[in-house]
């Protein structure tokens, strides 16, 4: 069935550091991906996302790349800030409104 | 505009009984999915309704069942519950309606804390 992994938190980093958090999948077909992300006593919210191969989604500094060949949709910042701090989750849907499928989170800590 | 709101915040119920959860959806949304979040994990596909009526369901028992009401609201209840069922459950709204291509994205509301004692 289709899953999706991440990369073991938590993840503690310096402002202004680069921020990787890998992310690989397994679906069938040609799944959309996503990056979620979860504040402090928040739900979740969509951060970026792409839907076809070597698409890159992009917000708030935040980029991911589809890659197919690799099955991964690793996210990156280059500069991060203390009000990143959160926790961020992977995500797919290999069909149009089927049910996201999410990694377990990673856990993100900015410190000044 | 209010987005995706979920009542109550917490509860406290205690093994063998039930709670209903309740969730309204973003303004002009159609469709209500729910999730369970354990500590530590990723949300886990409940279920969708979808023109008051479940499309499609996770892997969970049928102690949870739901309802969606003709303005698109939505109600979780959960029945005899266990210890194992504490979680966050989070309630996420889209328009799936009108033939949107892609992956309508989903809105999702701050949750309610479930404490099973």
């Amino acid at each position: 069935g289709n899953s999706v992994t991440q990369m073991e938190g938590p993840v503690t980093l310096s402002e202004e550091a680069f921020l990787t958090i890998n992310c690989t999948y397994t679906a069938t077909g040609y799944p959309s991906l996503f990056w979620y992300v979860q504040y402090p006593g928040e739900g979740l919210q969509l951060l970026l996302k792409a839907t076809k191969a070597d698409d890159k989604g992009s917000n708030k500094g935040f980029e991911a790349t589809y890659r197919k060949e690799t099955t991964s949709f690793h996210l990156e910042k280059g500069s991060v800030q203390v009000s990143d701090s959160a926790v961020y989750f992977c995500a797919l849907s290999d069909q149009r409104n089927t049910p996201l499928v999410f990694g377990k989170g990673t856990r993100l800590s900015v410190i000044a | 505009d209010a987005g995706v709101t979920q009542s109550p915040t917490h509860l406290i119920k205690t093994r063998g009984q039930q709670v209903t959860l309740r969730c309204s959806p973003k303004s002009g949304h159609d469709t209500v999915s729910w999730y369970q979040q354990a500590l530590g994990q990723g949300p886990q596909f409940i279920f969708q309704y979808y023109e008051e009526e479940e499309r499609q369901r996770g892997n969970f028992p049928d102690r949870f069942s739901g309802h969606q009401f003709p303005n698109y609201s939505s109600e979780l209840n959960v029945n005899a519950l266990l210890l194992g069922d504490s979680a966050l459950y989070l309630c996420a709204s889209s328009l799936l309606g009108q033939g949107k291509s892609g992956n309508s994205p989903l809105h999702f509301g701050n949750g309610t804390r479930l404490t099973v004692t």
